[in-house]
């Protein structure tokens, strides 16, 4: 299976940051990579798909980037119900396989 | 507007089987498959498997295989995924998943039903 890592595991930030989160795919997966956020006792949200497409209603503050094994994810302007857990999802190689998650805090 | 209706929480013994619903609305049906995953305290998200549900076709991962089944009933666009023999740490959130794509098992979860805590304990 292709293991899923992100980094960090958590971070802290304000509202009007811009935050940068990291999944590294452990073989390449072209751009085959999407991004979840999901707030407490909440289902899992698409935000970003194909590595930079951007879900239907996602804001525009979101974005990804990377190919291969790199990637990234981009919150341009932190706003108050960004504060969630993001995770990484490859759909390259069955199956289809998680990063470990990245708690978003308010500092 | 697309939603997914997961049913509740359950409680089970070690050794005991565990039968979840996920009821999608909003569109059809048949159109998209469903996926079923999971959620460990403490660990990622893991992918179990994914049904068709016009024709109940599965796909199921290694780790489930030979103890998750997963039907599908037309009549009521509804589908069930069963887990038997359950152990401690199968004790977590299970989540029915929308396929975003039609026709493919590789792909990403468009939409979500709101999770079911199975917790397995003696």
């Amino acid at each position: 299976d292709i293991q899923m890592t992100q980094s960090p595991s958590s971070v802290s930030a304000s509202v009007g940051d811009r935050v940068t989160i990291t999944c590294r795919a452990s073989q390449g997966i072209s751009t085959w990579l999407a991004w979840y956020q999901q707030r407490p006792g909440k289902a899992p949200k698409l935000l970003i798909y194909d590595a930079s497409s951007l879900q239907s209603g996602v804001p525009s503050r979101f974005s990804g980037s990377g190919s291969g094994t790199d990637f990234t994810l981009t919150i341009s302007s932190l706003q108050p119900e960004d504060f969630a857990s993001y995770f990484c999802q490859q759909s390259n190689s069955f199956p289809p396989t998680f990063g470990q998650g990245t708690r978003l805090e308010i500092k | 507007q697309v939603q997914v209706v997961q049913s509740g929480a359950e409680v089970k013994k070690p050794g005991a089987s565990v039968r979840l619903s996920c009821k999608p609305t909003g569109y059809s049906f048949t159109s998209h498959y469903l996926h079923w995953l999971r959620h460990v305290p403490g660990q990622g998200l893991e992918w179990m498997g994914v049904i068709d549900p016009s024709g109940g076709s599965t796909t199921f991962a290694q780790n489930f295989r030979g103890r998750v089944t997963m039907t599908t009933d037309t009549s009521t666009s509804t589908v069930y995924m069963e887990l038997s023999s359950l152990r401690s740490d199968d004790t977590a959130v299970y989540y029915c998943g929308r396929g975003r794509l039609r026709g493919t098992i590789m792909d990403y979860f468009d939409y979500w039903g709101q999770g079911a805590l199975v917790t397995v304990s003696s």
